[in-house]
């Protein structure tokens, strides 16, 4: 159990354009999921946290109005990086925590989306 | 992760044991983590040992706690090519975790 998947696993897209990035918990419920970033041979930086039913938490220096997240269900966070640049070409990595459970246990995390910006 | 360090490479012969090694500065933390990473992928959750354990073993797995030292190492018997990954341990801060950059296991025939 606590598959963590997101989709799509790669895009391309033009500079300028926006994308969208899912992450959904497909056998448990999760009220907090986390939004993490990783460049090539380095550590996740996490980006944001995102509560189901209200505002995404975001770490400083992570512009709100750039990757925007929403947490629309128990099952589905989403983050659009709008008017992308090359600069965000990345590796974007959620995670999930299952509802009930206190913030010590373990996230799950979905296998990741390489994003490339041309 | 600045908080959490980790060596960046091992190189280990199949089917001997691997040693990779991390250490922490919040001497607060509750949990401490071992994640592995394979190519193109996320993160697998490999085992977590609270604060207050010294040692912890699961299967081929054993994790060592030293919490004097903020020293944390995770011991693979008889390591497979399919161990070859990338590992983070990472520490819980707060409501985040801090991961270490990775140590990149290779393991030669």
């Amino acid at each position: 159990g606590a598959v963590v998947s997101q989709h799509p696993s790669w895009v391309i897209c033009k500079s300028g354009t926006s994308v969208k990035i899912e992450c959904r918990s497909l056998d448990f419920q999760a009220t907090t999921m986390f939004w993490y970033r990783q460049f090539p041979k380095q550590s996740l930086m996490l980006m944001a946290t995102s509560n189901e039913g209200s505002k995404a938490t975001y770490e400083q220096g992570v512009e709100k109005d750039k990757f925007l997240i929403n947490h629309a269900s128990l099952t589905l966070s989403t983050l659009t990086v709008t008017s992308a640049h090359p600069e965000d070409s990345s590796f974007y990595i959620c995670s999930a925590r299952r509802q009930g459970l206190s913030y010590n246990s373990p996230l799950h995390f979905g296998n990741g989306t390489r994003l490339t910006v041309t | 992760g600045e908080d959490v360090e980790q060596s960046l490479f091992l190189s280990v012969r199949e089917g001997d044991s691997s040693v990779i090694n991390c250490t922490y500065t919040d001497s607060s933390s509750t949990y401490l983590y071992w994640y592995k990473q394979e190519p193109g992928a996320g993160l697998q959750l490999l085992t977590y040992i609270f604060s207050n354990m010294d040692m912890k073993q699961d299967q081929r797995l054993t994790v060592l706690l030293n919490k004097k030292d903020k020293h944390l190492s995770l011991r693979i018997a008889d390591t497979q090519t399919g161990d070859s990954a990338i590992y983070f341990c990472a520490e819980r801060n707060d409501y985040k975790l801090s991961f270490g950059a990775g140590t990149t296991v290779t393991v030669r025939a």
